[in-house]
């Protein structure tokens, strides 16, 4: 099945810097890349998610970009702000009929 | 348009007690998932329905998890004879297709096992 790797497993950083958080994928097949954003007490939520027929996707702040030959995909968020400070999960899926394999999380903190 | 619901939202219970978790998914979705997570943990997966298959159990944790899902939509997730350990909250998630669909998440239901 799909293994994730999700690094590093807190990140802290100034207000206003930006933040990366790197995942890798073992199953060359997966084609669908989410990443979930996890608040303190709250559900996580979907922010992005890219498919294997791209390799950037941006939404604001945010973007994901993949690597499909490395099997790595990568979260950034630029000008970060308190309200960033969460959990974030990267996952990945080979097709419908399989699970959604999810990584470890990265605990982010935006310090004022 | 409801979101995926789950209850208990809070269950407090007696180690070897039995309990049910209840997650109603959005309707439609073919997909639903069962997920565990500890106070400060990530996301521990317990099991996946999707439409007719098989359900993938390959994480429930021991033969004392089992969760069906009835009509292919209400599932619920007994836990028999509680240990301490059990103690966690349960996030039930679905998706419209599958593991290529964006997955969406219950509030979880907080498990206390005394």
């Amino acid at each position: 099945g799909e293994n994730v790797e999700q690094h590093p497993s807190t990140l802290s950083v100034q207000e206003g810097d930006s933040a990366v958080i790197k995942c890798t994928y073992s199953d060359s097949a997966s084609n669908y890349f989410p990443w979930y954003k996890q608040e303190l007490g709250k559900r996580p939520q979907l922010i992005i998610d890219i498919r294997s027929n791209v390799g950037e996707k941006k939404d604001q702040r945010i973007a994901v970009t993949l690597n499909k030959t490395a099997k790595h995909f990568s979260l950034h968020i630029t000008e970060t702000q308190p309200e960033d400070s969460a959990v974030y999960f990267c996952a990945a899926s080979p097709s419908n009929d399989y699970k959604l394999s999810f990584g470890a999380g990265t605990t982010v903190t935006v310090r004022a | 348009g409801a979101g995926v619901s789950q209850s208990p939202s809070n269950k407090v219970t007696e180690k070897g007690k039995d309990v049910e978790l209840r997650c109603d998914p959005i309707s439609g979705h073919t997909a639903l998932y069962w997920y565990r997570q500890s106070l400060g943990q990530g996301l521990e997966f317990l099991i996946y329905f999707q439409g007719n298959s098989a359900p993938d159990k390959s994480g429930l944790p021991s033969d004392r998890f089992s969760a069906e899902r009835t009509g292919g939509s209400v599932s619920t997730l007994t836990i028999q004879r509680t240990q301490q350990e059990d103690s966690a909250v349960y996030l039930c998630a679905s998706s419209f297709e599958g593991g290529n669909s964006p997955l969406h998440f219950g509030n979880g239901t907080r498990l206390t096992v005394t």
